[in-house]
């Protein structure tokens, strides 16, 4: 079945520094969508990017990603990270093999400290 | 924003008690979903919901769950008999259409602990 799988479980970083958390997905349709959804402490997860076109670059509030369907790829990645961005970030995939099944990936936890 | 609220926020039940999680959608929202997460772990898919009938679901949706929304109420999961496996935080999700094109919204959980 589909899949997501993020590789680190915990991201630690200065204040200024970039991010990138990876993605990698798995699925046997041709035209999945990818999302990134954010969950700050105590708050639910909410969305923060997503895509369905390959290679096109997509931003929302200083993070951006590109889907890259040749590697199965959806990582995100923003050029300097803020004290705000701690969070727990998780990606996301949605086949168009007619399922409405949003399947998380494992999640990453990213703190950064001043 | 669009707000998914969920209600209790915690509830703690003896194994093999009754329980059932309220969610309120956004109001013109016509898909629902449950999702699973137990502390430390991902969130994990149980079910989704539509036009009154459950559209697909996973292996984590034993028989002894069960969804319904009952005249456009609350969207609701009972869990009847509890286990303790069942100690998880219990999401729920509302999107307006098919939810490749449009977006989830998640409620802030309800913590369920069962003794």
């Amino acid at each position: 079945g589909d899949s997501v799988t993020q590789t680190e479980g915990l991201v630690t970083l200065t204040e200024g520094l970039p991010v990138m958390l990876n993605c990698t997905y798995q699925t046997i349709y041709s035209n999945p969508f990818l999302f990134w959804y954010v969950q700050h402490l105590n708050e639910s997860p909410r969305l923060l990017l997503k895509s369905f076109t390959d290679n096109k670059r997509t931003e929302h509030q200083g993070f951006h990603a590109t889907l890259h369907k040749s590697s199965s790829s959806f990582h995100l990645q923003k050029s300097s990270a803020q004290l705000s961005d701690s969070a727990l970030y998780y990606c996301a995939l949605i086949n168009q093999g007619g399922s409405a099944k949003l399947i998380f990936g494992e999640g990453t936890k990213l703190t950064v400290s001043s | 924003g669009p707000k998914v609220l969920q209600i209790p926020s915690h509830q703690i039940i003896d194994m093999g008690q009754m329980v059932t999680l309220n969610c309120d959608p956004v109001s013109n929202h016509l898909y629902f979903y449950w999702y699973k997460q137990i502390l430390g772990q991902q969130m994990e898919f149980l079910v989704n919901f539509y036009n009154g009938k459950v559209m697909e679901k996973s292996k984590l949706f034993k028989d002894q769950f069960s969804v319904e929304r009952p005249d456009g109420s609350y969207f609701t999961l009972k869990i009847q008999p509890t286990a303790l496996e069942d100690s998880a935080v219990y999401f729920c999700a509302s999107s307006l259409d098919w939810p490749s094109q449009n977006t989830l919204y998640f409620g802030a959980g309800t913590r369920l602990s069962v003794l």
